[in-house]
């Protein structure tokens, strides 16, 4: 069973670049779709976007001047970067993969890891 | 952005009662819709997909229904583990959407 896990620093201060890193194991980086979400305090969710596993990416409007993401297949990794951060992207952020071939919807999470941005 | 709301935001419920939650779009979204329940302090558990497919392992109390613009969540003889909170999310169109959350707590 595929595990996902987040890391990063959990404190980023504002107009600095959030950078997340989810390592997957116990399964492939292909055939998948590979998303970031992020959770506010108040428990509403926010799609950021995803990538492919060949590389192609789809970022929410709202953030897309601000985001990138990459993938590492050969160490089964991939990473969000948020750039000029605000404390308004204070949230826990989540990395997930839907069923094979599957860009809608979000069988297997990553616990989640707390960003705060503060000074 | 295809909104999603969602009714009632919390409820209570007893064990052994029907629950239902509703979950609203705000255009056509056929059945692009999934069901998630997150318990405190752990990630979201993926519990329909398309509206009434069933995920491996969900509880078969657990069942969805609707198309189009209207779809529900149904528990049925609800049971103390079911507290937690649920969502529904939209597979329609790309951004992905949400709703707000229905927080459901167990007597």
């Amino acid at each position: 069973q595929v595990q996902l896990q987040e890391s990063g620093p959990g404190l980023v201060r504002p107009s600095e670049t959030l950078s997340l890193t989810c390592n997957v194991s116990g399964g492939p980086i292909s055939p998948y779709y590979w998303s970031w979400i992020r959770q506010f305090p108040g428990k509403g969710l926010e799609w950021i976007g995803y990538i492919y596993f060949s590389g192609s990416t789809n970022y929410n409007p709202s953030l897309k001047s601000r985001v990138t993401f990459s993938i590492d297949r050969s160490s089964n990794q991939f990473s969000l970067k948020l750039h000029s951060v605000t404390a308004a992207d204070t949230a826990v952020y989540y990395c997930v993969r839907g069923p094979k071939y599957s860009w809608n919807a979000y069988d297997s999470w990553g616990q989640g890891f707390p960003v705060t941005v503060s000074s | 952005d295809i909104q999603m709301t969602q009714s009632p935001s919390s409820l209570s419920a007893s064990v052994g009662d029907r629950v239902i939650i509703s979950c609203r779009a705000s255009q056509n979204i056929n059945s692009y819709l999934n069901w998630y329940q997150q318990k405190s302090g752990k990630a979201p558990r993926f519990l329909i997909l398309s509206a009434s497919t069933l995920q491996n392992g969900v509880p078969s109390r657990f069942s969805g229904g609707g198309s189009g613009t209207e779809f529900t969540l149904t528990i049925n003889n609800v049971q103390l583990e079911d507290d937690g909170f649920y969502f529904c999310q939209q597979g329609h169109s790309t951004p992905i959407t949400f709703g707000q959350g229905t927080r459901l707590d167990i007597k």
